[in-house]
């Protein structure tokens, strides 16, 4: 089993509409989560990072579901700049940071 | 605040050429990080550092992949002899504050080993 796991996608959706990616993590003893923006040929950036209480920043929201041992990211309102690949990483123990393959979103007008 | 800096954009080798990349992180940040990006993969970390010294390898090939941070500031990563799986992006990130606060990557230098 992979430490981290996405569906790698890809999402198709229109303009305006609402999606949803999850990610699972193997190791129960992960301290810390955030979610990277990836496009196309170009570096990572970070997007957001995941608290226990779920953060929102804008139209994005990121849950963290320790017991299950998976983090999510809502995106609300989908813009057509929203397309991109978006990675999930983890933070273990002595901070070794495991990203995930990603999940590819295309939002179409 | 100037970016992480890297060099070349582009490296095109034959295999068992070796060859260098050149990164230069945030003024200040004292971790410096490696990752390779294979296409469709997320990166994968080879090296870290915390200013000169060597905080992880554990994924670094060592026996072709070498890397150096000098004066804790700015880093190379060799590859010497390359082999074709070694196509990939290499990515460059820095920190000042810890991995738990997440990082800035480096544009990135893409190489293609044929």
């Amino acid at each position: 089993r992979k430490e981290v796991e996405q569906d790698p996608g890809p999402f198709n959706v229109p303009e305006g509409a609402t999606v949803a990616f999850n990610c699972t993590y193997s190791n129960s003893a992960s301290q810390s989560f955030f979610w990277y923006r990836q496009d196309c040929r170009k570096e990572p950036k970070l997007l957001m990072s995941v608290y226990s209480s779920g953060n929102e920043d804008g139209r994005f929201t990121a849950q963290l579901n320790r017991a299950s041992q998976y983090i999510s990211l809502l995106i609300r309102d989908s813009k057509l700049s929203d397309s991109a690949t978006y990675l999930c990483v983890v933070n273990n123990v002595g901070f070794k940071t495991i990203f995930g393959a990603g999940t590819r979103l295309f939002v179409k007008a | 605040e100037a970016g992480v800096a890297q060099s070349p954009r582009y490296k095109i080798i034959e295999k068992r050429q070796s060859v260098a990349f050149w990164c230069n992180p945030i003024s200040g940040h004292a971790t410096l990080y490696w990752y390779q990006q294979i296409l469709g993969q997320g990166p994968k970390l080879l090296i870290q550092f915390q200013n000169n010294g060597v905080v992880d390898d554990s994924q670094l090939p060592k026996d072709r992949f070498s890397a150096e941070r000098l004066k804790g500031v700015d880093s190379t990563l060799k590859i010497q002899p390359a082999k074709l799986e070694d196509s990939a992006v290499y990515l460059c990130a820095s920190t000042d504050r810890g991995a738990s606060y997440g990082y800035t990557f480096g544009s990135g230098t893409r190489l293609t080993v044929v």
